[in-house]
């Protein structure tokens, strides 16, 4: 199936460090939603974005859908140690909205 | 509590013995999936459904069935477990097919020996 192109596909960084990562598509989408899942646990939702362009923040996290709507990233300020963990994006293609495509994660490890 | 509930978290079972994980959402949503999540291959969906008595196929469908007879359930069945079931799964839902986020259950490990 169809995937999205994430990266980086793993990041260690000190803790107050911010922290990027992007993800891209090779076709136009519609939304772009970014998770989060720690060990053992499902995937839960950081940011929704639904307008290219729209930038959305929710904490320390901020998240934009790019102009081109094939492309999204999110930024991590001064990072701490519960940051931790696996990041996904995932969106609907707009040309089959019926399901989430997903990215493969980048897993972000902060030293204290 | 709005949540998505999984059951079992753990289950060993062996080859070719029928097994079903529930899932139940309280949110009233349309939408509902089946993920299984395998190292390097990220989440791939394996059926969902739109709404009540409508599932479709997702990207890993074989060897899998699921039923939505009830808005709030949506049981995923394994007639016959193989070892390459062994993975991680997880069930999702959201308010409508389109544009809205999915909300996942806490996750089943399920190891086929």
């Amino acid at each position: 199936g169809q995937q999205l192109n994430q990266s980086p596909q793993s990041m260690f960084i000190q803790e107050g460090e911010d922290v990027s990562m992007n993800c891209t598509s090779s076709s136009i989408f519609n939304t772009w939603l970014w998770y989060k899942q720690e060990p053992g646990e499902g995937p839960v939702l950081l940011i929704a974005l639904y307008k290219a362009g729209e930038l959305t923040s929710n904490g320390r996290l901020t998240a934009q859908f790019g102009i081109t709507r094939k492309d999204s990233f999110l930024n991590i300020s001064a990072s701490i140690p519960s940051d931790v963990g696996i990041y996904f994006c995932a969106g609907h293609d707009a040309g089959n909205n019926r399901k989430l495509i997903w990215g493969l994660g980048t897993s972000l490890g902060v030293n204290p | 509590e709005a949540q998505v509930t999984q059951n079992p978290r753990y289950l060993i079972t062996v080859t070719g013995k029928k097994l079903t994980v529930t899932c139940s959402q309280n949110m009233n949503h349309e939408y509902m999936s089946w993920y299984r999540q395998d190292p390097g291959l990220g989440l791939r969906q394996i059926y969902y459904s739109m709404n009540v008595e409508v599932t479709d196929k997702g990207d890993v469908p074989e060897g899998y069935k699921v039923s939505r007879k009830e808005k709030r359930n949506f049981p995923l069945i394994l007639e016959s477990p193989s070892p390459n079931q062994t993975s991680l799964y997880f069930c999702a839902s959201s308010l409508g097919g389109s544009y809205t986020e999915a909300f996942f259950g806490q996750g089943t490990r399920l190891t086929v020996v």
